[in-house]
């Protein structure tokens, strides 16, 4: 039981780029999240899903979109990457909602120069 | 909006000093409120949430909806207690986790 797994772990961009963070869960939660975090500022959500085929913003979503066809897998994409996009990302899940444990993965550490 | 708050970006005490990290909300409603923990090289995990009132490694949180606080509290801190503690918040139906600044507590020998 791998839990939350998220890949890559390290990336640099230059800024322009596109690419896609993966999260993958084995544990059938409806619930998934990506969170950014940044000193000083502790975790901010930026997208999360309540199931397949449903994604939603949360408090700093301009510059990211997801997507959430399988129950497993929300997958988070930079279009084109800025340098604030620079930060720590984590993905989390739960079995149906906030109010349940999170689960987090292990985070990607994303430098955009 | 609601927010949450941790005053303490830092926290030091001595091992078996108590130890509080302080954390402050903004809702004037029934809200959901949690503490996650970060050790060094580890995932966030959920440390307690004040619905389950349990005492996990020792800690406690007692929600306060007077002076709408959550603080997490431990008489006796260990060395191993040393890390990144978040406090979070989720109102009402809220689908969404707001998660405080963080305070980083570190345990002196």
């Amino acid at each position: 039981n791998a839990g939350v797994t998220q890949t890559p772990k390290f990336q640099v961009l230059k800024t322009g780029q596109s690419m896609t963070l993966q999260c993958a869960q084995d544990m059938n939660h409806e619930y998934m999240s990506w969170y950014r975090q940044d000193p000083g500022m502790g975790l901010r959500l930026i997208h999360y899903s309540v199931g397949a085929g449903i994604t939603d913003q949360g408090e700093v979503p301009n510059g990211y979109n997801v997507s959430r066809s399988t129950t497993e897998d929300f997958p988070l994409r930079l279009l084109s990457a800025a340098p604030s996009q620079t930060s720590v990302y984590f993905c989390a899940s739960s079995i149906q909602g906030i109010g349940e444990k999170l689960f987090f993965g292990s985070g990607t550490q994303l430098s955009v120069l | 909006a609601q927010r949450v708050t941790q005053p303490e970006k830092l926290l030091s005490v001595f091992k078996g000093a108590p130890v509080e990290l302080k954390c402050n909300y903004s809702y004037s409603g029934s809200p959901e409120l949690f503490w996650y923990v970060q050790y060094s090289r580890q995932r966030l995990q959920l440390l307690l949430r004040h619905i389950s009132r349990e005492s996990i490694k020792g800690f406690t949180a007692d929600l306060n909806k007077g002076e709408t606080s959550f603080h997490l509290k431990k008489p006796f801190a260990q060395e191993e207690d040393s890390a990144m503690y978040y406090c979070a918040f989720q109102s009402g139906s809220a689908r969404q986790l707001t998660f405080g600044s963080g305070t980083q507590l570190t345990v002196l020998p």
